[in-house]
């Protein structure tokens, strides 16, 4: 079975710093992989999904992400937050099951805090 | 715009008196889902619906159940709230087309139990 490993629950950055968010997944099959944004009370966004091809995915509001196969990583990055990355955001991971169709497994999800 | 809507936005009960929260797509995907997402959890799956085959999560509790009448609907009962049961449904939609697993949100329905 998969699983999905986000070490940091919380992460407070400045306001124009750099941020790093951190996924981990394991699988014994090839995977899909996503970032998905959560704004307080409100459903999930996608930010950014790696399906095949260039490891390094960009994705809405300057968000950029690799995929990491030898280190089973995908790491969320930005190089200058913004006070409205306030959010919490997912990795998942999609694997195809035995009933032929994706299971997707989240994350417990990172906090993200910028402050001004 | 092609979207994931859920009815209504914030329901509160009473402990025991049955819900239904609705959730409609204009997607024409073949997947529906239903999620609970708890204060600061990730979304656990309940069920889906791959057409109209339904296919319950093991450890999904027998007071959930959910309905789908047709490509466009799918509603989410629950029988007899617990205090528990308090959280954010979220409903979400996949083409099976695809098959990448891609996931479509609605905003949420946040239940309150009193």
């Amino acid at each position: 079975a998969q699983s999905v490993t986000q070490l940091d629950s919380q992460v407070p950055v400045f306001e124009e710093a750099p941020v790093e968010l951190r996924c981990n997944y394991s699988s014994s099959v090839s995977v899909y992989l996503f970032w998905y944004v959560q704004y307080p009370n409100q459903g999930l966004q996608l930010l950014l999904k790696y399906l095949s091809g260039s490891t390094l995915v960009k994705g809405i509001n300057g968000f950029e992400a690799e995929f990491n196969k030898s280190q089973t990583s995908f790491h969320l990055r930005k190089p200058s937050v913004h006070i409205s990355d306030t959010a919490e955001y997912f990795c998942a991971v999609s694997v195809r099951n035995s009933g032929g169709y994706q299971k997707v497994t989240f994350g417990t999800g990172t906090k993200l805090q910028v402050i001004p | 715009d092609a979207m994931v809507i859920q009815n209504p936005r914030y329901q509160v009960t009473q402990f025991g008196k049955p819900v239904t929260l609705s959730c409609s797509q204009t997607l024409n995907h073949n997947v529906m889902y239903w999620y609970q997402q708890k204060s600061s959890q990730a979304p656990k799956l309940l069920f889906h619906y791959y057409d109209k085959d339904f296919n319950n999560e093991a450890d999904t509790p027998d007071n959930f159940q959910s309905r789908r009448p047709n490509t466009s609907f799918c509603f989410l009962d629950i029988r007899s709230p617990g205090l528990g049961d308090a959280a954010m449904y979220l409903c979400a939609t996949s083409r099976v087309a695809g098959r990448t697993g891609e996931l479509f949100f609605g905003e949420g329905s946040r239940l309150t139990v009193l």
